[in-house]
């Protein structure tokens, strides 16, 4: 069976440092990835997604950042954090061909409060 | 054109009783409609998906309406259940492009009194 794993669960970071998330997908291959960050009490946003290795699409612009270089491995980076980045960040996959029913897989997500 | 608008922001209904939740499009690309729930400091999950093909999906106590001229939908949940009680997010996409990226509505917070 598929699973997915994020870490860390739970960041607290100053203004300023640097900022890594990361998320791994294990029992299927060439997923679709996709990063989304959601505010508190707010709706899902977007923030990324890729379809291949190195390939990355960015939906909204901002002060992070992705990369897979790896087929079953999503990063999402900054250089400096921002108050506004606090939130809660998470992955998700989706199969292909297929495999692809149209249903995104969340993993339990990643908490980040920026102080 | 790729907003997904959901309402109401929260809802409070008795054991027993019905929930719905709407939601609206504009892309008519979209071609595929899941409600996802979610609990307090987890990740969301899948509830019931609808198609545009079919106008309404039914899976046990939970239904989608499906109105493609309106372009709306909407979840029902009979005899809602304290268990229930979850935030719920209407969503839509296009399966085939665009890395079948969901878009989301802002979400429901759903309160089901015993």
């Amino acid at each position: 069976s598929q699973t997915i794993h994020q870490w860390p669960a739970t960041l607290v970071q100053p203004v300023g440092s640097p900022l890594s998330l990361e998320c791994t997908v294990e029992g299927t291959s060439n997923p679709n990835l996709y990063w989304y960050r959601q505010a508190a009490g707010r709706g899902l946003q977007l923030l990324f997604y890729s379809v291949g290795i190195g390939q990355i699409s960015s939906e909204v612009p901002q002060n992070l950042s992705a990369s897979r270089p790896q087929d079953r491995q999503f990063i999402l980076s900054s250089k400096k954090l921002l108050l506004s980045d606090s939130g809660f960040y998470l992955c998700a996959w989706r199969g292909r061909g297929v495999s692809n029913t149209g249903e995104l897989f969340f993993g339990e997500g990643s908490r980040l409060t920026v102080l | 054109q790729q907003q997904v608008k959901q309402s109401p922001q929260s809802l409070i209904v008795q054991k027993g009783g019905i929930s719905i939740i709407n939601c609206a499009y504009e892309n008519t690309a979209f071609d595929y409609f899941p409600w996802y729930q979610q609990f307090p400091g987890k990740g969301p999950a899948l509830l019931i998906a609808i198609r545009p093909d079919v106008s309404e999906k039914k899976e046990g106590r939970f239904t989608i309406s499906f109105n493609k001229s309106a372009k709306q939908f909407s979840l029902h949940i009979m005899d809602s259940q304290p268990g229930d009680s979850a935030t719920y997010f209407c969503a839509a996409s296009v399966i085939y492009n665009q890395g079948g990226k969901l878009i989301f509505g802002q979400g429901t917070e759903l309160s089901v009194k015993p």
